[in-house]
């Protein structure tokens, strides 16, 4: 089946410094993926959708210049946390549709854990 | 606006016995799909199961059911013969209305089962 990577799976930093995670389709193209971000104890939240070639979409309340969004390749999402504070710690997770699979089948990455100090 | 609504935080469940997970969800769409997820500790999302809102038989998928009650707006989740690998984080979630891949989750149920 489809899978979807995540890289790191773990990171901790600084307060202050950026952290970049990347999402990547290993076996399909997906011109849409999504970044949620999971609280300690609670549900995902979906932060925006990446979009290939284009500007991401945030939802309400994201901060765009915070969180920034590459969707340079159909196999690859970045996404960058600038100016990290110990509040951006959390899990990050992505997802991404497969083409040609309806619109209710899409694959998760297996999450990154951000920790900053 | 859409929203999904699971009342349980935890759950406890005997292995081998049967358990259901309560969701319950409010959309203005006529299309809509609802979604089971386990997360395990390691964090991975882990699909289970699948019903969409034209669905006239209730999913099923293994151990695994979905009591989808559409006039309650209900989709519970029916996990038979339990196993102790059954303990984790369950979520619900829903794409939210047609032409659009986005999901809003519930705030999830723990299940522990024992032994």
């Amino acid at each position: 089946g489809a899978v979807v990577s995540q890289h790191p799976s773990r990171v901790i930093c600084k307060s202050g410094t950026s952290v970049k995670i990347e999402c990547r389709s290993l076996d399909f193209q997906a011109t849409t993926m999504f970044w949620y971000r999971q609280f300690p104890k609670q549900s995902l939240m979906l932060m925006a959708t990446s979009n290939e070639g284009s500007k991401a979409t945030y939802e309400q309340g994201v901060e765009k210049d915070k969180f920034l969004i590459n969707h340079a390749s159909l196999t690859l999402s970045t996404l960058t946390v600038t100016s990290a504070h110990p509040e951006d710690s959390s899990f990050y997770i992505c997802s991404a549709p497969p083409p040609g699979q309806g619109i209710d089948t899409q694959y998760f990455g297996p999450g990154t854990r951000l920790t900053v100090l | 606006a859409q929203k999904i609504t699971q009342t349980q935080p935890g759950m406890f469940v005997q292995e081998k016995e049967a358990v259901t997970l309560d969701c319950t969800y409010d959309t203005s769409d006529q299309s809509y799909g609802l979604f089971w997820y386990k997360q395990p500790s390691s964090g991975e999302m882990i699909f289970l199961i699948y019903q969409g809102s034209y669905d006239e038989q209730n999913a099923t998928e293994g151990r695994y059911s979905l009591n989808f009650q559409k006039a309650r707006k209900s989709a519970n989740l029916v996990i038979s013969a339990s196993q102790l690998g059954d303990s984790a984080m369950y979520f619900c979630a829903m794409r939210e209305g047609s032409g659009t891949y986005k999901y809003i989750f519930g705030t999830g149920t723990r299940l522990k089962v024992l032994a």
